[in-house]
């Protein structure tokens, strides 16, 4: 079965540079969140689309930001880099926001 | 606000043996809870839900987890653990429908053979 895909896979970017992560959720998901994972950490949930709208917004940096593009796929945006940010990014889809959430495999992003 | 927690870091059981991996959750209302599976750089996998309904609710792999209001808990369990088990696994919660998950911070399964 498909399951969701994220590019790229890993990611190395020097502080503050910018870094986009892509996300396409499973065929026919119209929701879609963002996790970050940091080391040794649970993930934290950043921000979520449904329908191509914000639905919700968590701990996400003003720095970052995120849209829902017509096709459903996703992308987050990071600007000025941080020595922090490095973690591992995952997105999830649902079929509409009353689903369980499917996970993709993650972006390792490092910044050095 | 939500929360879950795991009390453990780490549970070890040897193969053959059952294992429970223990989940406790606050959350003002009726809570939708989750189990996920982390394998060493891979994503979350869906293990298990719990909605409504009957309180022992079964899952992929063999996993089931038990429901219990009055103490606010999900454990999950397993009768008979592989060693193929061992992995991080995140109990985590929503409110009011498929919101964002809160997680827990995790526990470790090691299954020795």
């Amino acid at each position: 079965a498909a399951g969701v895909i994220q590019s790229p896979r890993h990611l190395i970017k020097e502080k503050r540079e910018t870094a986009t992560l892509k996300c396409y959720p499973i065929p026919r998901h119209d929701t879609v969140y963002w996790y970050q994972q940091g080391p040794g950490q649970d993930p934290q949930f950043l921000i979520s689309f449904y329908e191509k709208m914000q639905s919700d917004k968590g701990s996400i940096p003003d720095r970052f930001s995120a849209q829902q593009f017509s096709d459903y796929h996703s992308e987050l945006n990071m600007s000025s880099l941080e020595l922090g940010d490095s973690a591992l990014y995952f997105c999830a889809s649902s079929l509409n926001r009353d689903n369980e959430q499917y996970f993709g495999p993650g972006t390792r992003l490092t910044v050095t | 606000a939500q929360s879950v927690a795991q009390p453990e870091d780490q549970v070890n059981v040897a193969e053959g043996n059952p294992l429970t991996v223990k989940c406790t959750y606050s959350v003002s209302g009726n809570p939708y809870l989750f189990w996920y599976v982390q394998y060493p750089n891979r994503g979350l996998q869906f293990l298990l839900k719990y909605i409504t309904g009957d309180n022992l609710v079964k899952g992929s792999y063999g996993f089931e987890a038990e429901f219990n209001k009055s103490q606010t808990s999900f454990h999950l369990k397993k009768p008979s653990a592989l060693v193929s088990d061992s992995a991080l696994y995140f109990c985590a919660v929503t409110l009011s429908g498929f919101q964002k998950l809160v997680f827990g911070t995790g526990t470790r399964l090691l299954v020795s053979p």
